[in-house]
């Protein structure tokens, strides 16, 4: 059965980079048939997707976020990684991490949808 | 990119049927047949309901259905149960993933 687990500090104070690790289990990271995405949750509010990886190394980055965000892949520990710089209080939220499986259509590839989710780990950004 | 549109709430009772809208543009949820739901109870992670547009995960009850016409996704829940009362969110993937507002589902 794939886990996905989540890891990092729950406290990042504000100006700082916020770094998150997941950590796969029960499957490979380098399967060529799955994205590895982030998604955040704000305490009360929605979801919203934040970026997602091959094991390549190829990634795809929510562009309200871009500038503030990298994700990178280490498939010796099966784990895939977060970086948020410059966060304010904004980024306070839940973040999970998920996997997509891969689309093909017209040649083209393309991410999926969310299939196995982490539990998610509560992040606070404050002084 | 904007969030898709979903109602706030949608309720009703046990043994009914309720369906729950999800309006995009052309662009997302009108372009492709590549929409999925979430179904999310209290403090829990997200759970997959249905994926491009109409198909039920394995385990997935089968009185949860999904469809589409132009713009607009739909999930409907049939035979809702007291279990049901979630939020759900839908979802339009391509070369981005787009989530929508988020819908409070009651069972009175």
């Amino acid at each position: 059965q794939l886990q996905l687990q989540e890891s990092g500090p729950g406290l990042v104070k504000p100006s700082e980079t916020l770094s998150l690790t997941c950590t796969v289990s029960g499957g490979s990271i380098s399967s060529s048939s799955y994205y590895w995405g982030w998604i955040r949750q704000p305490p009360g509010k929605g979801l919203e997707w934040i970026g997602s990886i091959y094991y390549s190394g190829s990634t795809y980055y929510n562009p309200s976020l871009k500038s503030r965000v990298t994700i990178s892949v280490d498939t010796s520990k099966n784990q895939f990684s977060l970086k948020l710089s410059s966060v304010t209080a904004a980024d306070t939220a839940v973040y999970y991490c998920a996997r997509q499986p891969l689309i093909t259509i017209f040649g083209v590839v393309i991410m999926g949808y969310f299939d196995y989710w982490g539990q998610g780990t509560l992040v606070t950004v404050s002084s | 990119q904007s969030a898709l549109t979903q109602p706030a709430s949608v309720s009703g009772s046990p043994g009914q049927s309720i369906t729950i809208s999800c309006t995009g543009t052309s662009s997302d949820v009108g372009g492709y047949n590549y929409v999925s739901w979430y179904q999310q109870h209290p403090g829990k992670a997200p759970k997959l309901m249905i994926y491009d547009v109409s198909n039920r995960p394995s385990g997935v009850s089968n009185r949860f259905s999904g469809s589409k016409s132009g713009n607009t996704a739909s999930l409907t829940i049939s035979g809702l149960q007291a279990e049901d009362e979630a939020d759900y969110y839908c979802s339009s993937y391509t070369s981005s993933s787009l989530f929508g507002t988020g819908t409070k589902v009651t069972v009175l």
